[in-house]
């Protein structure tokens, strides 16, 4: 089975601050993505990374993808209270989902 | 271009009953996809169909079944309803197999009294 982690499980910020989220496995995934769920929503989906070391910037969040593609992490630059919601890693393999168990974030103004 | 759709969005069933839980996906994508998520669980894959064909399987008992239609809409059963089996259960469809870009829709609220 594989397990993908993530940490922490709750976080709670001022607007403004820096975050980081962690996600890792003792498995190797194929790629790696991350989503954002907000309530009463289904995951919407903010990036893919599939290399190893890969490096990918959307405005303010960064995404790593491990070298040994086994783990992930997702870096909030001066978040805001729009970042509030629950985010989500998934490791893809043979065309199989396995998703962490998610970080709750929420962002004070 | 619509999102992916689910219907219906809340739902209340007794222990023993059956339930349908229908999906259609975004115009133009073939695959529809299938998960349970829970508190204590998280998000766990339930199936995933292409071109009405299930592709791949995730460990969940035989109660759980599902369908594509030829127009990529997909339907999901839960047979014999269990107190567990009350959770949000999510669709996401996507143009190509293997869950590679997907998008979900808002799910069904299934809770089992």
């Amino acid at each position: 089975t594989q397990l993908l982690e993530q940490s922490p499980q709750f976080l709670s910020i001022q607007e403004g601050e820096n975050l980081t989220v962690y996600c890792n496995s003792s498995s190797v995934f194929s790629s790696l993505q991350w989503y954002r769920q907000e309530p009463g929503e289904g995951p919407v989906l903010l990036v893919t990374v599939v290399t190893g070391g890969e490096v990918k910037k959307l405005k303010r969040l960064t995404f790593q993808f491990g070298d040994a593609r086994k783990d992930s992490s997702l870096h909030i630059t001066a978040a805001q209270p729009g970042d509030t919601g629950l985010y989500l890693c998934a490791g893809l393999n043979a065309g199989k989902s396995t998703f962490g168990d998610g970080t709750t974030l929420t962002v004070k103004p | 271009k619509a999102g992916v759709t689910q219907t219906p969005r809340y739902l209340i069933k007794t222990r023993g009953q059956q339930v349908t839980l229908s999906c259609s996906p975004i115009s133009g994508h073939r695959s529809v996809s299938w998960y349970q998520q829970t508190p204590g669980q998280g998000l766990q894959f339930l199936f995933e169909y292409f071109s009405e064909t299930q592709r791949n399987k995730g460990n969940f008992p035989g109660r759980f079944s599902g369908r594509q239609f030829s127009n990529s809409r997909s339907e999901m059963n839960v047979s014999t309803l269990e107190l567990g089996d009350s959770a949000l259960y999510l669709c996401a469809s996507s143009f190509v197999a293997g869950n590679y870009e997907q998008y979900f829709g808002p799910g069904t609220r299934l809770t089992v009294t």
